[in-house]
């Protein structure tokens, strides 16, 4: 069974502009999460989508936003790009809210993103 | 609000001790506790988990955790630690009574010395 995939592995811009990441959750799956983690900072959690709808967010600006697709995959944008964004963004996937079992966020390897 | 404490930074170990990796939590209710691991320049993996039932559970790589409600606490244990557990290792907790997202620690750094 194929896990969690994210794209691209690693992207480059420059400030203000705009970066737009990727995740496939894994089959079955229809929660997707986003993190940041930024060097020393652990994981900070930034969006959580289900069944196509935003659920939770986490304390980002607006210009990080997101959707999940119909087949549950997402994307996540983020406008007006500034140096302290450069950081590695990791996307999970879980079960339906509701099983117990949807409480297992399973991981990609991440996307890293360095702002110059 | 729930929240979730990694006491320590960095934990050094010499390989064949037992280690230990501190976790604290706080919730209002009963917690859904989780334990992930995360390699160099890699995404984070499932190690275990505590929903209900047994206070010791038992996970991936030999690790296990208890879950002690009256510390609030949940652990990271392995008896016999190898150089390859170096890892950073990140708790996690969620209240199963409110609609809100899991909280992650901000990890603790794990050196296994040879």
């Amino acid at each position: 069974e194929a896990g969690v995939t994210q794209s691209p592995t690693h992207l480059i811009k420059t400030r203000g502009q705009q970066a737009t990441l990727r995740c496939s959750p894994i089959s079955g799956h229809t929660s997707v999460y986003w993190y940041q983690q930024a060097l020393g900072l652990g994981l900070q959690f930034l969006l959580w989508y289900d069944e196509g709808e935003e659920r939770n967010r986490g304390n980002f600006p607006p210009r990080f936003s997101g959707r999940q697709f119909p087949n549950y995959s997402s994307e996540l944008n983020v406008n007006a790009l500034e140096l302290e964004d450069s950081a590695l963004y990791l996307c999970a996937s879980s079960l339906a809210v509701g099983q117990v079992e949807q409480e297992t966020q399973y991981f990609g390897p991440g996307t890293r993103l360095l702002v110059l | 609000a729930q929240s979730v404490a990694q006491p320590e930074d960095q934990v050094n170990v010499a390989e064949g001790n037992p280690l230990t990796v501190k976790c604290t939590y706080s919730v209002s209710g009963n917690p859904y506790l989780f334990w992930y691991v995360q390699y160099p320049n890699r995404g984070l993996q499932f190690l275990l988990k505590y929903i209900t039932g047994d206070n010791l559970v038992k996970g991936s790589y030999g690790f296990e955790a208890e879950f002690n409600k009256s510390q609030t606490s949940f652990h990271l244990k392995k008896p016999s630690a190898l150089v390859s557990d170096s890892a950073l290792y990140f708790c996690a907790v969620r209240d199963p009574n409110r609609d809100d997202k899991i909280i992650f620690g901000k990890g603790t750094r794990l050196h296994i010395l040879p």
